[in-house]
């Protein structure tokens, strides 16, 4: 039973450019949720996906946007990329019903220059 | 407005010590879910262990324990008899189920040394 995947493992940018991170549930999940973590920092929850919709959004600006295919699966992208981009991000899936029970991915880290 | 707070920045123990990592937190919420994940330097968080705001118990699980008291807000987390493999950054989050369900909050992490 696989957990949550998540690609690429690093990716370098530049400033300016755009990315596309992506991330496949947990094995029977249907909710997918996105985090932000900068060095030094706990984890910010960016957004969360439930049948292809965005079902919450924490406090990041339009340039973060994401997707939820119809097998449950997950990009974030982001547009415009600043320097203050650069971090580790986390995604995470759960069953709506039991969001109490989160899986982390090993994350992608974003280096942006 | 929900909050973790994790005072301690650094906590740098000799192995065989035990250590305490304190977590405080805020909520408005009458339901909520606290968790401590560990985080090695791989990145990936580990979960630990998941409380509801209805169950004070205590718990013991091998060398870690967890003491939840809802009077003063707290979810503190020991390490008994610490190992070298116990260094890594532990966070305490919050999960709040009827005003932000899904949107676990962080505090910011206690970074872990044990020295051999």
């Amino acid at each position: 039973d696989a957990g949550v995947t998540q690609s690429p493992t690093h990716l370098i940018k530049t400033r300016g450019q755009q990315v596309t991170l992506r991330c496949s549930p947990k094995s029977g999940h249907d909710t997918v949720s996105w985090y932000q973590q900068a060095l030094g920092q706990g984890p910010q929850f960016i957004f969360q996906y439930y049948e292809e919709e965005e079902r919450q959004r924490g406090n990041f600006p339009d340039r973060f946007s994401g997707h939820q295919f119809p097998n449950y699966s997950s990009e974030l992208n982001v547009n415009a990329l600043l320097l203050g981009d650069s971090a580790l991000y986390l995604c995470a899936s759960s069953l709506v019903g039991s969001v109490d029970e989160q899986y982390f991915g090993p994350g992608t880290r974003l280096t942006v220059t | 407005a929900q909050k973790v707070t994790q005072a301690q920045t650094e906590i740098s123990v000799v192995e065989k010590e035990d250590v305490t990592l304190d977590c405080v937190y805020e909520t408005r919420d009458t339901t909520y879910y606290l968790f401590w994940y560990k985080q090695p330097p791989s990145g990936e968080l580990v979960f630990l262990i998941r409380r509801n705001s209805f169950d004070e118990q205590n718990e013991i699980s091998g060398r870690y324990s967890w003491n939840f008291q809802k009077s003063t807000s707290s979810f503190n987390f020991t390490i008994t008899a610490s190992q070298v493999v116990d260094s890594a950054v532990y966070f305490c989050a919050l999960l709040e189920l009827n005003t932000n369900a899904g949107k676990s909050t962080f505090g910011d992490g206690t970074t872990l040394t044990v020295k051999p």
